[in-house]
């Protein structure tokens, strides 16, 4: 079976433009979480969303939106871009929305903003 | 954001060593997970623990949840060059939010 499938894996943008990234989570997964891992710190969660209905939010500005198709892919999109948005984005896909299920990272996707 | 604490920071051991490494919280967890994450990939599931206590094995890799749930170790036995990498602990409270530590970096010496 395939794993969770992000893109593009690599991405470079100019400040203030807007970015869309995309994930397919494990079949049968039906909760796709975003984070940012900035070098040399662990991922930092941004988004949850269970069912097409966002579930949870981190500390993140409005600048950053997401959704979750039918099919349970999932977009994260960032507007307005900033240096320090610079970082790996990355998609978890879990089973179920809580209750501790393991979640599963794709190889995540590398942004660039210069 | 809000992190983990996890230690050490970094280690450099001698093939066929056994390694340590710890994650403690202010807070509960009702789930502990540890990741391992190679240069440019995501992070990959190693160990899932689920209650207060338990010790579970994958391998050469050993972990517990700490009975006061607000900490967890991970062992590794008999280190080989491969076992290279950064180590990631994280916590979950019940929904699908992951709290991470700030990682392990593990260098082995042939």
């Amino acid at each position: 079976d395939a794993g969770v499938t992000q893109s593009p894996t690599h991405l470079i943008k100019t400040r203030g433009q807007q970015v869309t990234l995309r994930c397919s989570p494990i079949s049968g997964h039906k909760s796709v979480s975003w984070y940012q891992q900035v070098l040399g710190q662990g991922p930092q969660f941004i988004f949850q969303y269970y069912e097409k209905e966002e579930r949870g939010r981190g500390n993140f500005p409005d600048r950053f939106s997401a959704r979750q198709f039918p099919n349970y892919s999932s977009e994260l999109n960032v507007n307005a871009l900033l240096l320090g948005d610079s970082a790996l984005y990355l998609c978890a896909s879990s089973r179920d929305r809580d209750r501790g299920r393991e979640a599963f990272f794709g190889q995540g996707t590398r942004l660039t903003v210069v | 954001g809000q992190q983990l604490n996890q230690s050490p920071q970094s280690m450099f051991i001698q093939e066929g060593e056994d390694v340590s490494m710890n994650c403690t919280s202010s807070s509960i967890f009702n789930t502990w997970l540890w990741y391992k994450q190679d240069p440019g990939e995501g992070p990959v599931l190693l160990i899932a623990l689920y209650k207060a206590g338990e010790l579970t094995s994958n391998g050469r890799l050993t972990a517990q949840f700490g009975i006061t749930r607000k900490d967890s170790f991970l062992n590794i036995s008999a280190s080989i060059p491969s076992d290279v990498g950064i180590y990631f602990c994280a916590g979950q409270r019940g929904t699908g939010k992951l709290i991470f530590g700030q990682g392990t970096t593990l260098q082995v010496k042939p």
